[in-house]
């Protein structure tokens, strides 16, 4: 039972380059998210998405775009990587239902110098 | 806007001492509340949750939270601290209209002393 899978788990870009981070769940949530966590600043949402072929923009959706093509996959996609975008990079899943966690995956350490 | 304040950035406690990790949050509905805690390195587990019902909850690893409305706070609380505690714990609040989606409090660092 994998969970949620996040890759890759490391990468170092310059800026200026551009990259997606590609994260899978394998139970059938119908919930996906991707947050950024930065010192100091807990977790904050990027996007995130209720259903396949949907998406909708979080707190700091700025320099960041996403892509929900199948229920199973959340890409986060970066056009031209800067280095404010240096941060640990988590993908969560959850149900509809309400009383329900969110599951998070290992997190992606992105530098981008 | 919805918000959540953990207003102590680091703890530390001797083993075997109690613990109260505070929480409190801004949101004008019923509030749908989780304590997670994350291990360097490592992703967010949840310790525990609140939906309704009973206002104090048991979680995992022996941690219990308690919500007062009037507070607007959701402490989490452990009798006797182990080592192995040492983490960040995040206090979140699930906003239902928003597709679940959690706003997190900054964190709090606990640190064990022997």
């Amino acid at each position: 039972n994998a969970g949620v899978t996040q890759t890759p788990k490391f990468r170092v870009l310059k800026t200026g380059q551009s990259m997606t981070l590609l994260c899978a769940q394998d139970m059938n949530h119908e919930y996906m998210y991707w947050y950024r966590q930065d010192p100091g600043m807990g977790l904050r949402l990027i996007h995130y998405s209720v259903g396949e072929g949907t998406t909708a923009k979080g707190e700091v959706p700025d320099g960041y775009n996403v892509s929900r093509l199948k229920k199973q996959n959340f890409l986060l996609g970066l056009e031209s990587a800067a280095p404010s975008q240096t941060s640990v990079y988590f993908c969560a899943s959850s149900y509809v239902s309400p009383n329900t966690e969110a599951f998070f995956g290992q997190g992606t350490r992105l530098t981008v110098v | 806007a919805q918000s959540v304040t953990q207003p102590d950035i680091h703890i530390t406690v001797s083993e075997g001492a109690s613990l109260e990790l505070r929480c409190n949050y801004s949101y004008g509905a019923t509030p749908y509340l989780f304590w997670y805690v994350q291990s360097p390195g490592q992703g967010l587990q949840l310790l525990l949750k609140y939906f309704s019902g009973d206002t104090l909850v048991q979680g995992i690893k022996g941690f219990e939270a308690e919500f007062k409305r009037s507070q607007s706070s959701f402490n989490l609380r452990k009798p006797s601290v182990h080592w192995s505690d040492a983490a960040e714990y995040f206090c979140a609040v699930g906003l239902l209209e928003y597709g679940n989606k959690l706003v997190f409090g900054a964190g709090t660092i606990l640190r064990v002393k022997s």
